[in-house]
């Protein structure tokens, strides 16, 4: 029943390892997010994907890329870790079609970098 | 650059009511959410204004004014329940469905 969920809940890794997130959504929406949250709770949009196109690619080092193998995923993968990486990572979900198009987030990653 | 701001804290009675302001400067403007986030939990959607004027659902509504950049949650009768961090989200435009968020706003609701 989950409508937009994320794997893993926790990572912890070492600096300069690769590591993916994965995130799926059964709502049937078209648009799909990256969000990462800081340590002040500052949550920034990184990437916005539309049926499986990317349309907003804010700025983010080329480390983080993500891809969308259909409009139902969004997996984000990030190279060579960096401490300043540490945070939480929110997936989210809206559609286009009329209406308010909110946004549904899944739980959240929260990565940590040592 | 895109500029929206919050007060970082505030602290309510339950029974209350509290009313948390936002405002925007923003390169471009379609439609204000707002969400709420409990500790260690995704946000989630509570109302939405595209239009200026006052949205009611329930014991929440929102305000906005276009031309002041600004908009207000109004919280009524508060519960213990509703400590939460709110965040203010400007949709910059339809196409591109690209958000800002405000930095949020804890609110704490003692007994």
């Amino acid at each position: 029943d989950t409508a937009v969920s994320q794997t893993p809940k926790y990572l912890v890794t070492q600096m300069g390892n690769d590591k993916s997130i994965k995130c799926e959504q059964n709502l049937g929406h078209d648009t799909m997010y990256w969000y990462k949250q800081d340590s002040k709770k500052f949550l920034k949009i990184m990437f916005s994907y539309n049926n499986k196109e990317l349309i907003i690619n804010e700025t983010v080092p080329n480390r983080f890329s993500p891809k969308s193998p259909d409009k139902a995923h969004l997996n984000l993968h990030i190279n060579s870790l960096e401490l300043g990486d540490s945070a939480v990572y929110f997936c989210a979900s809206s559609s286009r079609k009329g209406g308010v198009h909110e946004q549904y987030f899944g739980p959240g990653t929260r990565l940590t970098v040592t | 650059g895109q500029n929206i701001d919050q007060p970082t804290e505030m602290t309510a009675t339950e029974g209350a009511i509290v009313q948390i302001n936002c405002t925007y400067q923003t390169s471009g403007f379609n439609g204000l959410f707002w969400y709420q986030q409990h500790a260690g939990e995704a946000p989630t959607f509570l109302s939405y204004n595209v239009l200026d004027g006052l949205e009611e659902k329930g014991r929440f509504s929102s305000f906005l004014s276009r031309s002041k950049g600004y908009s207000y949650l109004l919280l009524k009768e508060l519960q213990m329940k509703d400590s939460a961090s709110y965040l203010c989200a400007v949709r910059l435009d339809n196409y591109g469905q690209n958000f800002v968020f405000g930095p949020g706003t804890r609110l704490s609701v003692l007994p």
